[in-house]
């Protein structure tokens, strides 16, 4: 069965500091995985996804995701972190080849400290 | 453009009473689906729709909750009789294949 693993529960980065988030999936086929990002209060917002074609995937507010095939993983980057980026992350894979219906990991929480 | 828009954005009820969550997608997509997050867990997928036909609804917990969604356009979550195990946020979304998938706010219910 399709499963995504997301190691960290919660996670503290200085200001400008780099950040990697790690997410690692289980599924038979060649996945869509997709990153989102929830601020208090807020919904989800998708922040980049991975369909097919270059593995490293640029998304919004300067953040990018490589996926490795045979690490089984997507992780989350940004090269310097700023005080808004505070806020749960979510990886998720599609159930099926047709990107519909979504397994997410249990999400991480990103805390930055000045 | 609109984004995906749910209401209410709170609602709190006592056990045994009826609820009824409401999702109106963006503009033009085919695909809603409704997902749920019980405190301290993940997201999970509830139903998925295809205009207004149900695509997939192996997510959907019990027979108490209902979601129709009148002429492919908004889509409704019924839940009757509410239990406590009820209580977490459930979002909405919607996507046009196989394009990204959106989410609305969510709507936190609490069972009392």
């Amino acid at each position: 069965a399709q499963s995504v693993t997301q190691p960290d529960i919660h996670i503290t980065v200085s200001e400008g500091a780099s950040l990697e988030l790690r997410c690692n999936y289980s599924y038979g086929a060649t996945p869509y995985l997709f990153w989102y990002v929830q601020s208090p209060g807020q919904g989800l917002q998708l922040l980049l996804k991975y369909f097919s074609g270059d593995t490293l995937v640029q998304g919004i507010k300067g953040f990018e995701a490589e996926f490795k095939r045979s690490q089984s993983s997507f992780n989350l980057r940004k090269p310097s972190v700023h005080w808004s980026d505070a806020a749960e992350y979510f990886c998720a894979v599609a159930r099926n080849q047709a990107g519909t219906a979504l397994i997410f990991g249990k999400g991480t929480t990103l805390s930055v400290s000045s | 453009e609109a984004g995906v828009t749910q209401f209410p954005s709170h609602s709190v009820i006592e056990k045994g009473q009826t609820v009824t969550l409401r999702c109106d997608p963006i503009s033009g997509h085919d695909n809603l689906y409704w997902y749920r997050r019980v405190m301290g867990k993940e997201i999970k997928f509830l139903l998925h729709f295809v205009k207004e036909s149900k695509q997939d609804e192996s997510g959907m917990p019990n027979n108490r909750f209902l979601a129709e969604r009148t002429g492919g356009t908004y889509s409704t979550l019924k839940v009757q009789p509410a239990e406590l195990e009820d209580s977490g946020v459930y979002f909405c979304a919607s996507s046009q294949d196989p394009g990204g998938v959106y989410f609305g706010p969510g709507t936190r219910l609490t069972v009392l």
